[in-house]
């Protein structure tokens, strides 16, 4: 059964500062998702890793993947409130494309 | 990417009803899916929908609690059959977007209540 751990659950940084979120999975997978859920609202997807040493960046996020490690990270520089919300990484299996997710990073960036 | 909507968007029932859901998507997807968010957790696939063929439910659902329809590549409903206030969620379909992107996007969700 593949299971998808995320660490930290919790994360409380303050304007400016840089951070990485982390997300390791327990069996092979070479489809790595990373979505934003602000509170209230659906996920809206961030990133797609489709291969190993993969990096994709969009302003001050930047996600990459290391299938090899089974892990897969994502990293906020100089961190701005707009960036305040759910973070969960999830992993793709198999032919049928579903999805299981980690348990979801809930980040807070205060001035 | 394909505009995926949900109706309702929020409810609130009493127990021992039954609620149905659809999921409206503005162009033809071959896999859409079924997700459930929990309180303040994350997210579990109760089913895959595919067109033509039966639901593929994961372990802990069942068809008699979660019937789901999927009549044509557009189009699929969920019902919470006989609800209880543990039922109290939210429920999203996705769909998959296919190989160019690939990646699955989510409808806005029914905030269910049981009550």
């Amino acid at each position: 059964e593949l299971k998808v751990e995320q660490n930290p659950l919790f994360l409380s940084m303050q304007e400016g500062k840089n951070y990485t979120i982390y997300c390791n999975y327990s069996t092979t997978s070479d489809r790595l998702y990373w979505y934003r859920q602000d509170p209230g609202k659906s996920l809206e997807s961030l990133f797609v890793l489709l291969s190993n040493g993969a990096v994709k960046q969009e302003g001050r996020l930047m996600a990459s993947l290391d299938t090899k490690a089974r892990l897969s990270t994502l990293h906020i520089t100089a961190a701005v409130h707009d960036l305040s919300a759910t973070y969960f990484c999830a992993v793709g299996g198999g032919s049928n494309y579903k999805l299981t997710f980690g348990k979801g990073t809930l980040l807070t960036v205060n001035p | 990417s394909a505009v995926i909507s949900q109706k309702p968007s929020r409810d609130i029932c009493q127990r021992g009803t039954s609620l149905t859901i659809q999921c409206q998507v503005d162009s033809q997807v071959t896999m859409m899916f079924w997700y459930r968010q929990q309180p303040g957790q994350s997210l579990t696939l109760i089913a895959t929908a595919n067109q033509g063929s039966e639901a593929t439910y994961e372990s802990g659902f069942v068809i008699d609690k979660f019937p789901i329809s999927r009549p044509n590549l557009t189009f699929s409903t969920l019902t919470v059959s006989n609800m209880s206030p543990e039922d109290s969620s939210i429920y999203l379909c996705s769909l998959w977007s296919g190989q160019g992107t690939d990646t699955q996007y989510f409808g806005p969700g029914t905030r269910l209540t049981v009550l």
